[in-house]
């Protein structure tokens, strides 16, 4: 079993859908994070949750809803997407702190916005 | 202000030779760094790091080099393989997060 698991890999929604992105990590890291990639672009950090508790939202607008109900599981929950969300979603964790931290990545949700 | 630069979007090596991707930085606080390997349709994985109290780290085939006077790190992937084509990002720890580079899409051909 992976270390980082998302589901679905993928998702077609229309701009009216309201859709769930589920990330569960069996690593036993306390902090878990949603990275956007879009093409031509760095790696946006959206959101990061320490120990359940988020910790950053990073200008995120509000059609793009976390949940970390524990250390285990984060959501991502969508409402009223554009077009321009289309991108590759991407779960990590970490035990933020340690000297030699690192991210450990899911496989990423490759979302479309009809 | 993007404080992780990978100003080469991509690069194209022949088998056999020597990869060397670029990464520089604006934040002098940075002292850890990372490479990360990205393959299509799939989370990126991490490659190999390097503390600012070094100046190169080896793993077999990968060495990341570090010049803090400039700013600047490099991978070294030598001999390269097909199976090394992918998307290379580097990155840096700040606060709670890591901060990315664009990446550079490395293509190894035969």
């Amino acid at each position: 079993e992976t270390g980082v698991t998302q589901t679905p890999r993928h998702l077609v929604m229309g701009m009216t859908n309201k859709k769930s992105l589920k990330c569960e990590q069996h690593l036993g890291h306390n902090a878990m994070y949603w990275y956007k990639q879009s093409a031509k672009k760095p790696l946006e950090l959206m959101f990061v949750y320490n120990f359940k508790e988020q910790t950053e939202n990073n200008s995120v607008p509000s059609r793009f809803s976390p949940e970390c109900p524990n250390s285990s599981h984060l959501f991502l929950h969508l409402h009223t997407l554009q077009p321009e969300d289309s991108a590759l979603y991407l779960c990590a964790s970490s035990n933020p702190g340690s000297t030699n931290e690192k991210l450990f990545f899911g496989s990423g949700t490759q979302l479309s916005v009809l | 202000d993007q404080q992780v630069k990978q100003n080469s979007p991509s690069l194209s090596v022949q088998e056999g030779r020597i990869s060397i991707l670029n990464c520089d930085y604006t934040n002098s606080m940075f002292d850890y760094f990372l490479w990360y390997k990205k393959y299509p349709a799939e989370g990126p994985t991490f490659l190999i790091s390097i503390s600012s109290i070094k100046d190169k780290n080896e793993d077999g085939r990968f060495t990341v080099f570090l010049n803090k006077s400039a700013k600047h790190l490099s991978l070294h992937i030598v001999p390269s393989q097909p199976g090394d084509s992918a998307v290379y990002f580097c990155a840096a720890p700040s606060t709670d997060k890591l901060i990315f580079g664009t990446g550079t899409r490395l293509q190894v051909f035969p």
